[in-house]
């Protein structure tokens, strides 16, 4: 059963504009939402991350909403760069137990 | 500081034979956990280690075990190959269960094949 679902599964976005992903769960025990950045033969980077008892996190172009009550939680990525073109993962942590169910991924590609 | 290290980075190994794949965690974190990825799959927890224990486990086979050294360090161990065990494993490690962070940082995996 697939705990964190996420969407979509690839995203084209042109530079300078806004990419925004989508991450849905249903476990309420979950307590801390991070995103991870993986680019091709890497592992998975921590780019940022939300507890529940806020609504919003920036940190420079990524910001991360979080919504308690619908149980979704998204990325943003403002003025999109060739760069940022990775696979993005979000994922939640199980309350008591140091582990991350994850979200299937997204595939973003930046155009130039 | 230097990150997670893991070893090897490669691995090639026939259907029935047994693998074990090594990880050192960031200097301080006494917590490693053990992710496989796949396409099909994408990213599943494995088990998590702190202090030596095995605190969690995953839904994998018995054929999957690991273990936790006192320097932190930890090692995987696949026996009886099949083709489906082919796949990146990742291994996370984190400071929590000492100071209540949830923060993992990844290592860059082994990719392993099963032929």
């Amino acid at each position: 059963q697939q705990q964190v679902k996420q969407s979509p599964q690839s995203l084209i976005v042109q530079k300078g504009g806004i990419s925004i992903i989508n991450c849905a769960y249903e476990n309420t025990a979950f307590d801390y939402f991070p995103w991870y950045q993986q680019f091709p033969g890497k592992g998975p980077a921590l780019l940022i991350a939300i507890r529940p008892d806020v609504s919003e996190k920036k940190e420079g172009r990524f910001t991360i909403s979080f919504n308690k009550s619908a149980k979704q939680f998204s990325l943003h990525i403002m003025d999109s760069q060739p760069g940022d073109s990775a696979t993005y993962f979000c994922a939640a942590h199980t309350q008591g137990a140091q582990k991350l169910v994850f979200g299937q991924g997204t595939r973003l590609t930046i155009n130039p | 500081k230097a990150g997670v290290t893991q070893t090897p980075r490669y691995l090639i190994k026939t259907r029935g034979q047994q693998v074990t794949l090594s990880c050192s965690p960031i200097s301080g974190h006494r917590s490693v956990s053990w992710y496989q990825q796949t396409p099909g799959q994408g990213l599943q927890f494995l088990f998590e280690y702190f202090s030596e224990t095995q605190r969690n486990k995953g839904n994998f086979p018995g054929r999957f075990s690991g273990r936790q050294f006192s320097n932190s360090r930890s090692e995987m161990n696949v026996s009886t190959l099949e083709l489906g065990d082919s796949a990146l494993y990742l291994c996370a490690s984190s400071l929590w269960g000492t100071s209540g962070t949830n923060e993992q940082f990844f290592g860059p995996g082994t990719r392993l094949t099963v032929l």
